[in-house]
């Protein structure tokens, strides 16, 4: 089983749509936990992190759940420069694990 | 003023060669990490330098050899390159968990795009 797994999607959604996604993980002991988003070709860039209480940052929302372990997030009145790839991170020891990746593609 | 810089950014070689790559950071970060994206856009661990000491070293061919200088630097270095060794490698840096009580995720370089032909 994969550290951290995700729907690859992609996610086609209109402008101005919301869109959400999950992702899992395997290491319960895991520490940490990140959404990443990373344009093509281009290097990750952090999103934002996720804390156990849920947070929120504009128009991004992020929620970790401890006991099914799993992260999520969502992302509301999408715009065009959301098109990305974004990548679950979770963190344990030194170490990130990165998820493959969720495409979501915004449309006029 | 780049937080981390990697060199070059593409490299494109004949199978059989030996390559490195460099990579520093002025962030002041005490751990340094060496990640190889491949086709299917999968990011995976290599190697992690924390103060120059070597504490992550993944199933990786021996082939590939890491070496820090001094903790703002981490070059990698590849033996007898291989068709299978092309990918996007990243080198990316973190403060030190123990110091800080909190991990606040890595910075990326912008990326290696290598391909062995």
């Amino acid at each position: 089983r994969k550290e951290v797994e995700q729907d690859p999607g992609p996610f086609n959604v209109p402008e101005g749509a919301t869109v959400a996604f999950n992702c899992t993980y395997s290491n319960s002991a895991s520490q940490s936990f990140f959404w990443y988003r990373q344009d093509c070709r281009k290097e990750p860039k952090l999103l934002m992190s996720v804390y156990s209480s849920g947070n929120e940052d504009g128009r991004f929302t992020a929620q970790l759940n401890r006991a099914s372990q799993y992260i999520s997030l969502l992302i509301r009145d999408s715009k065009l420069s959301d098109s990305a790839t974004y990548l679950c991170a979770v963190a344990a020891d030194y170490k990130l694990s990165f998820g493959a990746g969720t495409t979501v593609t915004v449309r006029a | 003023d780049t937080a981390v810089s990697q060199t070059p950014k593409y490299l494109v070689t004949q199978m059989g060669n030996d390559k490195s790559i460099k990579c520093e950071q002025n962030l002041g970060h005490d751990t340094m990490y060496w990640y190889k994206q491949d086709s299917k856009k999968f990011l995976k661990i290599m190697f992690s330098y924390n103060n120059k000491e070597l504490i992550i070293n993944e199933t990786v061919p021996n082939r590939f050899s890491p070496k820090s200088p001094d903790k703002a630097h981490l070059n990698l270095h590849i033996n007898s390159l291989e068709l299978g060794d092309s990918a996007v490698y990243f080198c990316a840096s973190s403060q030190d968990l123990a110091l800080t009580g909190h991990f606040y995720g890595y910075t990326f370089g912008s990326g290696t795009r290598l391909t062995v032909v």
